[in-house]
């Protein structure tokens, strides 16, 4: 069965800092894989997706996702955090009918 | 770029009655779209899948007679929580697929609906 997983619930990083956001993910033959971010009382945003090619995308914001095969990992990361990328972050498997969405990470980024 | 518009934003209702959201792609023909509900701190879940000029179809656990869906137009869809309870009130997402499969999916801001 397809699934994706986002194992920290909260991830708490220093401004300027780098941050991490981990994902990793289930699948039986090639993944489609995307970041979304989340504001409060708002929709998703689309930031990055990995369909082929590069394993290293680049996305909105200065964000990026390392896509790593043999881990199934697609974590995504930022050189150096701000306050305003405080958020929810969802990563989501594509390649059916439907977008399987990870139970999302909280980044709280401090001053 | 595509953006999807949903409406209202917010809604208070009472309990017994029916609130109808919308979801409207604005600049591209969507023929299928998405509703999600988003409990507090969780994930979304995946209500239903909204086919323009057919039925939709429901993810297991979902009540389709509570939950009306209709697609009507390649640019709007509708959802209605009908005979609202308490239980109901939460954040209700839609979104709409532009183009081929595996393209990235567009989001309406979402309604917060709260059932008194």
């Amino acid at each position: 069965a397809q699934s994706v997983a986002q194992p920290e619930d909260q991830v708490n990083v220093a401004e300027g800092n780098p941050l991490t956001v981990k994902c990793t993910y289930s699948v039986s033959g090639n993944p489609y894989l995307f970041w979304y971010v989340q504001y409060p009382n708002r929709g998703l945003q689309f930031l990055l997706k990995y369909i082929t090619g590069d394993n290293l995308v680049k996305g909105s914001y200065g964000f990026e996702a390392e896509f790593n095969k043999s881990q199934t990992s697609f974590h995504l990361k930022k050189p150096s955090a701000l306050v305003s990328d405080s958020a929810l972050y969802f990563c989501a498997l594509g390649g059916t009918d439907k977008l399987i969405f990870g139970t999302g990470t909280r980044l709280q980024v401090f001053p | 770029g595509a953006v999807v518009s949903q409406h209202p934003s917010w809604v208070i209702c009472k309990s017994g009655t029916s609130v109808k959201i919308e979801c409207r792609s604005l600049d591209f023909q969507a023929t299928t779209m998405f509703w999600y509900r988003q409990f507090p701190k969780q994930s979304l879940m995946l209500m239903a899948t909204s086919n323009e000029g057919s039925k939709a179809t429901y993810e297991q656990g979902v009540e389709k007679d509570k939950f009306l869906i209709n697609h009507a137009s390649l640019t709007l869809s509708t959802l209605t929580v009908t005979s609202a309870h308490p239980e109901d009130s939460s954040f209700y997402i839609c979104s709409a697929e532009r183009g081929q499969d595996n393209s990235p999916l567009h989001f309406g801001n979402g309604t917060r609906l709260t059932v008194t």
